[in-house]
C-alpha cells in the first residue's frame, strides 16, 4: 500500500530534550516536505526535499533541521525544544516539484508533538 | 509571495443542501490550485486540482471546483452535501517548490 508513515504519532517532551520525527514514505517520491499545523494558522511549511542531499527552507524553518540521506526518508529534528514548537506535524511528498500535473502532495497523518 | 485566503472560518449546511466554499489566491503567474481534505485525526487528502485547460474540474466524493482568472477565486462545490462530509477543507497554491495553505473552512452538517 503507497503510504507516508511517520512516528511517533503522539510524543511529550521537556524543553531542551532533541527528538526526532521520523518520516518515510514508499512511492518513491523525489519531493519531501514537512509542515506544522496550529489552530487558525492552517499549515506552514518547515522544510522541503526536491531529492536526495538537497533541501531547502521553508516559511517557519526556525528551531528545526532535516536530512534527505536516501530518497524514501526525511528525518524532523528538533535539537532544542521549546513550549512554541508544539504543534501538529506532517509529512507529506510527491512524485515531482509542486508546479507540475503530479504535483499533488500525499501525507502523513500527523505527529502531535507536546513540548512541555 | 503567494498567498491563499479562505474568508470563512466555519460553514454550517444541512444535510442535502448545496455547499461552496471559497478560496480566493494571490499568485505572480497561472496558479497550480488544489483543494484538500482533513477528516478529524487524519492527514489531508487531495480533492481536486486545477493546473491547466477546463476550468471546472471534477474532484473526489462529488466535489467540484471552477478556477476564475479574472477573479483569483478557486471555489469548491457540492451539489448535495452527506454527513460524511464534515471536515476541514483547505485550499492551497502550488508555486515552484512550495504548497501555500489557506487557513482552512470547518464544514459542519446538520441533520
Amino acid at each position: 500500500e503507497a503510504q507516508v508513515t511517520q512516528n511517533p504519532r503522539y510524543l511529550i517532551t521537556v524543553t531542551g530534550k532533541k527528538l526526532t520525527v521520523t518520516c518515510s514514505q514508499n512511492m518513491n517520491h523525489e519531493y519531501m516536505s514537512w509542515y506544522r499545523q496550529d489552530p487558525g494558522l492552517g499549515l506552514r511549511q518547515i522544510y522541503y526535499s526536491m531529492n536526495v542531499e538537497v533541501t531547502d527552507k521553508g516559511d517557519v524553518p526556525e528551531g528545526y533541521k532535516v536530512s534527505r540521506k536516501e530518497k524514501r526518508n526525511f528525518p524532523l529534528i528538533l535539537e532544542s525544544p521549546s513550549p512554541n514548537q508544539t504543534s501538529l506535524y506532517f509529512c507529506a511528498s510527491s512524485l515531482s516539484k509542486i508546479k507540475a500535473d503530479t504535483g499533488e502532495l500525499f501525507f502523513g497523518e500527523g505527529s502531535r508533538l507536546t513540548v512541555l | 509571495a503567494q498567498s491563499v485566503t479562505q474568508p470563512d472560518i466555519h460553514i454550517t449546511v444541512s444535510e442535502g443542501a448545496s455547499l461552496e466554499l471559497r478560496c480566493n489566491y494571490s499568485y505572480g503567474a497561472t496558479p497550480y490550485l488544489f483543494w484538500y481534505v482533513q477528516s478529524p485525526g487524519q492527514g489531508l487528502q487531495l480533492l481536486l486540482k486545477y493546473f491547466s485547460g477546463d476550468t471546472l474540474v471534477q474532484g473526489i466524493k462529488g466535489f467540484e471546483a471552477e478556477f476564475k482568472r479574472s477573479q483569483s477565486s478557486f471555489n469548491l462545490r457540492k451539489p448535495s452535501v452527506h454527513w460524511s462530509d464534515a471536515a476541514e477543507y483547505f485550499c492551497a497554491v502550488g508555486g515552484y517548490s512550495t504548497l501555500t495553505f489557506g487557513k482552512g473552512t470547518m464544514l459542519l452538517v446538520s441533520p
